[in-house]
């Protein structure tokens, strides 16, 4: 099946410092990624999509300005955590599809614990 | 808004056959999925059903009642291993373009 790949796996920050997140397909061209936050016990909760070359469409209550989307190639999407603090540690997972529509499949990342000193 | 329904918890033992139920709430609904997620781990894709009906896939099954807005993940013969969290979610919008979680519901499996 297809690969999705995250970095880093972990991270430990210092408050108000910013934190990037990769999510690379590995073997597919993904023109639409999502980036999902998943706090201990709870849902995955969907923060943004984000389509190749285009501005990331951010989902009600997530600040764009905090949490800034790039999806710069087929394959890579960035997710930078900008001014981290302590309530924004979390693990944060990004899917890709290769067209985000209809029954196409979600494919998953490893995903990214964020803690933020 | 978009809205799902699924148990918190369920236990079984091994060996055993347990359903886990979902209900939904949306509009523009174009299917519903089910997700596998470990302790510390990212969720595994584990069904579709865009139609109503049963999909078999081994030991997983899963249902879709469009009119009932009900779906469920049926697991046969139980291992140790399926002990997990349970997501269903929803695909919904324009396209199918967006896929809403449950709150997801704990399976433990005991000996």
């Amino acid at each position: 099946g297809a690969v999705v790949s995250q970095h880093p796996s972990r991270v430990i920050c210092k408050s108000g410092t910013s934190v990037k997140i990769e999510c690379r397909s590995l073997d597919f061209q993904a023109t639409t990624m999502f980036w999902y936050r998943q706090f201990p016990k709870q849902s995955l909760m969907l923060m943004a999509t984000s389509n190749e070359g285009s501005k990331a469409t951010y989902e009600q209550g997530v600040e764009k300005d905090k949490f800034l989307i790039n999806h710069a190639s087929l394959t890579l999407s960035t997710l930078t955590v900008t001014s981290a603090h302590p309530e924004d540690s979390s693990f944060y997972i990004c899917s890709a599809t290769t067209s985000g529509g209809g029954t196409d499949t979600q494919y998953f990342g490893p995903g990214t614990r964020l803690t933020v000193l | 808004g978009q809205s799902l329904e699924q148990p918190s918890e369920v236990t079984a033992v091994e060996g055993a056959i347990v359903q886990i139920n979902c209900t939904y709430q949306t509009s523009g609904f174009y299917g519903l999925s089910w997700y596998q997620q470990h302790d510390g781990g990212a969720p595994t894709f584990l069904s579709y059903n865009a139609l109503d009906g049963l999909e078999e896939t081994g030991r997983f099954s899963s249902f879709l009642s469009r009119s009932d807005s009900y779906g469920y993940l049926l697991l046969q013969e139980l291992q140790m291993k399926d002990s997990a969290s349970y997501f269903c979610a929803v695909r919904w919008g324009a396209g199918g373009f967006k896929t809403i979680f449950g709150a997801g519901t704990r399976l433990f499996v005991k000996a």
